[in-house]
C-alpha cells in the first residue's frame, strides 16, 4: 500500500539550478496536486491536474512547471531555483469528485 | 482577507483538558469542510469531515455554523498523542480545490 510516493525526500540546490520533484500514486486517482508549506503560511496550492492530460495553476505557480506524465505520475519542475523556493513540497491525490486528499511524505528543498 | 483563517496558537494544555479550535471561511457558498491533522515534519492526514448537523468521532467533535461561516473542532480528554497541528480545510465548490488554513498548533503537556 504505497499510496503517494514522492522523491527526493531532501534536496539542497544552489540558486539558479534546476530540479524535478517526482510524484506517483497507485490508487487510480484522477486528480493530483502540488502544494508548498512554509511556516505560518499553511499549505498553498502550486499546480493541480484534474485528470490525465490537464494541468492548471493554483495560488502560487510562478517559478514552477508541471507535467502530468500519465494517470499515475505528476512532476514539479523548478527551472531556476531561488531561495524563496526553499520549502516543504507535498504531492497529493484524490479520486474524481472526492474531497479527501492523500498526501505523500513531503520533499524538503533548500535553495542556497 | 484570507479565504480560510485559523488561530495559529500554540495552544498549550494539560492532559485531560478540553480544547476547542475555530476556523472561519470567507466564501459563503463553500460546500465541504474538513479537519486534517499534521504531526511535526509529516504529511497532513484527514482527521474528520465536518457535516452540517455536526459529527463526533470518539473524543473529537466537529461543528459547522454556516450563518457565521465558521467550523470548530472540540477535543475532549486531551492525550499527549493529540499534540499536532490541526488544519482546517474548505472546498469552495463541490469537487473543487481544497483551501487550507494555516493550521493551529496544539501541545498537550503531562
Amino acid at each position: 500500500n504505497a499510496g503517494v510516493t514522492q522523491t527526493p525526500k531532501f534536496q539542497v540546490l544552489k540558486t539558479g539550478q534546476s530540479m524535478t520533484l517526482q510524484c506517483a500514486q497507485d490508487m487510480n486517482h484522477n486528480s493530483m496536486y502540488w502544494y508548498r508549506q512554509d511556516p505560518g503560511m499553511g499549505l498553498r496550492l502550486i499546480y493541480y491536474s484534474a485528470s490525465e492530460g490537464t494541468t492548471d495553476k493554483g495560488e502560487v505557480p510562478n517559478g514552477y512547471n508541471v507535467s502530468r506524465l500519465n494517470k499515475r505520475e505528476f512532476s514539479l519542475r523548478l527551472e531556476s531555483a531561488a531561495p524563496s523556493q526553499t520549502s516543504v513540497y507535498f504531492c497529493a491525490s484524490t479520486a474524481s469528485g472526492a474531497n479527501v486528499l492523500t498526501f505523500g511524505a513531503g520533499s524538503r528543498l533548500t535553495v542556497l | 482577507r484570507k479565504e480560510v483563517e485559523q488561530d495559529p496558537g500554540p495552544f498549550n494544555v494539560p492532559e485531560g483538558a478540553t480544547v476547542a479550535f475555530n476556523c472561519t471561511y470567507s466564501n459563503s457558498a463553500s460546500q465541504s469542510f474538513f479537519w486534517y491533522r499534521q504531526d511535526c515534519r509529516k504529511e497532513p492526514k484527514l482527521l474528520m469531515s465536518v457535516y452540517s448537523s455536526g459529527n463526533e468521532d470518539g473524543r473529537f467533535t466537529a461543528q459547522l455554523n454556516r450563518a457565521s461561516q465558521y467550523i470548530s473542532l472540540l477535543i475532549r480528554d486531551s492525550k499527549l498523542s493529540d499534540s499536532a497541528t490541526y488544519l482546517c480545510v474548505v472546498t469552495p465548490t463541490q469537487g473543487g480545490k481544497l483551501i487550507f488554513g494555516q493550521g493551529t498548533e496544539l501541545s498537550v503537556k503531562p
